[in-house]
């Protein structure tokens, strides 16, 4: 299995642009997680996902991000309007029959996102 | 509000010396503690899941170990490849079922 595979990679935008984040997570895994990590604060859960219905987004910062999973195998974050203080790494995590089992996620490499 | 604090932020070790990292977790009710490796550009991975206080888990050079207030990560004879950015993280009863995270404890295991 290839893994949970997000794209870009890496993203240097201008304040105001907005910006979107991809996602495709462990074929059969029915959970996904959006993470967001910054040396301050480290790994946040933003919003997760179970059978491509959102459960809790709690932690997205503000109404500026958004997320969406149209299909098992797709999912999306975006921002807009960025601004600078969005600068940080993002990770996406899927899981199989959700983490209190085992709490294994699986995560992607990351999108490294700098807004000037 | 649910707190995970790691210590120490960083530690640089000699190859073979042996040591321990910390977690100590308040919470309202633990449902399990996870630990994961992370290396530098590379998404979290998944180590070990502790449940219960008295729990302990071995891979290689690694044992986790688990109280009612803290785990303990320890490190035995370690190796240059063990250097990475070992996370802890937690999950409560009634919660969501992301996981909270600590800042985590960057190791360097020097040759």
């Amino acid at each position: 299995d290839a893994g949970v595979i997000q794209s870009p990679r890496h993203e240097v935008t201008e304040m105001g642009q907005e910006v979107t984040l991809r996602c495709k997570p462990i074929s059969g895994h029915d959970y996904l997680f959006w993470y967001r990590q910054t040396m301050m604060r480290g790994l946040e859960l933003l919003i997760y996902f179970n059978n491509n219905v959102p459960i809790d987004d709690s932690g997205m910062p503000e109404d500026r991000f958004s997320a969406k999973m149209p299909n098992a195998s797709f999912s999306t974050l975006k921002i807009q309007p960025s601004e600078p203080r969005d600068s940080a790494v993002y990770f996406c995590a899927s899981s199989l029959e959700g983490p209190r089992n085992t709490g294994e996620l699986f995560f992607g490499e990351g999108s490294r996102l700098t807004v000037l | 509000e649910d707190q995970v604090t790691q210590s120490p932020e960083a530690l640089r070790l000699q190859e073979g010396e042996s040591s321990s990292l910390n977690c100590s977790y308040t919470v309202s009710g633990l449902r399990g503690l996870f630990w994961y490796r992370q290396d530098p550009g590379k998404g979290p991975e998944f180590l070990f899941t502790l449940y219960s206080a008295g729990e302990e888990k071995e891979k290689e050079r690694l044992k986790a170990t688990l109280t009612k207030k803290e785990s303990f990560l320890h490190i035995t004879a370690p190796k240059p490849e063990d250097s990475a950015t070992y996370l802890c993280a937690v999950q409560v009863w009634g919660g969501a079922d992301g996981l909270t995270f600590g800042k985590g404890t960057h190791l360097i295991i020097q040759p």
